[in-house]
């Protein structure tokens, strides 16, 4: 079974602290992406990465950078926490060419 | 710019009502859809992809080029398809899979 594990499921961090959120894939995919999941919003995606120290903008990267140091793990990054970033956070994973992403089970981050 | 629209937030369906959900969508090159869906409590997954062409838990959804559209459909609702369902396309040159902003269904007993 593929396993994307997010580090946390749960988050409180105050406006302007700089946040990790980590997420960890067994399955060697190449591909590793961070969305924000919002209501009535839908998933929004921030960054996504397609090899180890490779990265492309998404949608809405304002306010976020990603670390991509190895292959099996993709960290996002809140420089400075605002409570407009207060959202669930998701990360997925998928093979190069292949169209099926995995999704680890999302970090519900509150910035008070 | 690539786009994907679900029209409906909600949508509430009686149990045993054919179920339909819109997906439209908007791309350049030659698009790659999907249906993720989102059950309680459960991680986002693939529910199916139009190149697959295949009906999984009695839905299916036909890709139309010409009206750039990709619904989900189900003849008979059941309580258990009660979800957040989210139509995707993927980029096929960078691999970004982009979603909709997703659509409620709701079952009614």
């Amino acid at each position: 079974d593929v396993k994307v594990t997010q580090s946390s499921r749960y988050l409180v961090k105050r406006t302007g602290e700089k946040v990790f959120l980590e997420c960890v894939q067994d399955m060697d995919h190449e591909n590793m992406f961070w969305y924000r999941q919002d209501p009535g919003l839908g998933l929004r995606l921030i960054y996504f990465s397609y090899d180890v120290k490779m990265k492309e903008k998404g949608d809405i990267p304002e306010g976020y950078s990603v670390s991509r140091e190895k292959k099996e793990r993709f960290s996002l990054i809140l420089e400075s926490a605002s409570t407009n970033q207060t959202s669930m956070y998701l990360c997925a994973s998928s093979f190069v060419g292949r169209a099926e992403a995995f999704f680890g089970q999302g970090t519900r981050l509150t910035v008070v | 710019a690539q786009r994907v629209t679900q029209p409906e937030k909600l949508l509430s369906v009686f149990k045993g009502a054919p179920v339909e959900l819109k997906c439209n969508y908007s791309y350049s090159g030659s698009p790659e859809l999907f249906w993720y869906v989102q059950y309680s409590r459960q991680r986002l997954q693939l529910l199916l992809r139009h190149i697959s062409r295949e009906s999984i838990k009695g839905f299916t959804a036909d890709l139309n080029k010409g009206e750039t559209s990709f619904h989900l459909k189900k003849p008979f609702a059941q309580e258990e398809d009660s979800a957040m369902y989210y139509c995707a396309l993927r980029e096929n040159r960078d691999d970004k899979i982009i979603f909709g902003k997703g659509t409620r269904l709701h079952i009614l007993p």
